[in-house]
């Protein structure tokens, strides 16, 4: 049974950049059946899918976060990581990393979730 | 994209069923058989309890199943039970290769 990790900064300035890594075990991340991705939800709020990655590298993004979100993916450490440049406070959320399905992007297994605060 | 709309809340008692209901569009729910649910319980992260419709994982108690009519999902719960208290979510893939999320319904067994 794959597990996944997040881990990363708990605080971040706004304006600056968020850095996040979601770490595998037990399975290579290089499974052929899924897409690894970010998911997040700011205090008392609902799910926003942030984007996913195939270990090949090939990304999908939600539209409205694309123009300041990077994901990428290090199949020798069996790892992925967000980036999100120009935070705000209405970036404050827990943010969960997550197994998707292949075929439909559906999350299987969700990371612990991680708080990141935005604040100066 | 928008978020899939789901109600605030219901509510039911012990032993009851409810159901909760989950819109899109033609681009998302109506469009592919790829809606799933979660339950989340505070402080924990969401759990899925329903894949491609009406598909229960591994563990998942058959109390628990879901359908879909045209750009509506529903998630049925039979047989309420007080740990089903939770937020449940709705998901679907969608035509530009995404995920969106419903906004959240609170179950409360009453």
């Amino acid at each position: 049974q794959q597990q996944l990790q997040e881990s990363g900064p708990g605080l971040v300035k706004p304006s600056e950049t968020l850095s996040l890594t979601c770490t595998v075990s037990g399975g290579s991340i290089s499974r052929s059946s899924y897409y690894w991705g970010w998911i997040r939800q700011p205090p008392g709020k609902g799910l926003e899918w942030i984007g996913s990655i195939y270990y090949s590298g090939t990304t999908y993004y939600n539209p409205s976060l694309k123009s300041r979100v990077a994901i990428s993916v290090d199949t020798s450490n069996d790892q992925f990581s967000l980036i999100l440049t120009s935070v705000t406070a209405a970036d404050t959320a827990v943010y969960y990393c997550a197994r998707l399905f292949y075929r439909n992007l559906c999350p299987d297994s969700w990371g612990q979730g991680t708080l990141v605060t935005v604040s100066s | 994209q928008s978020a899939l709309t789901q109600p605030a809340s219901v509510s039911g008692s012990p032993g009851h069923s409810i159901t909760i209901s989950c819109t899109g569009t033609s681009s998302d729910v109506g469009g592919y058989n790829y809606v799933s649910w979660y339950q989340q319980h505070p402080g924990e992260a969401p759990k899925l309890m329903i894949y491609d419709v009406n598909n229960r994982p591994s563990g998942v108690s058959n109390r628990f199943s879901g359908s879909k009519s045209g750009n509506t999902a529903s998630l049925t719960i039979s047989g309420l039970q007080a740990e089903d208290e939770a937020d449940y979510y709705c998901s679907s893939y969608t035509t530009s290769s995404t995920l969106v999320f419903g906004g959240g319904t609170k179950l409360t067994v009453l």
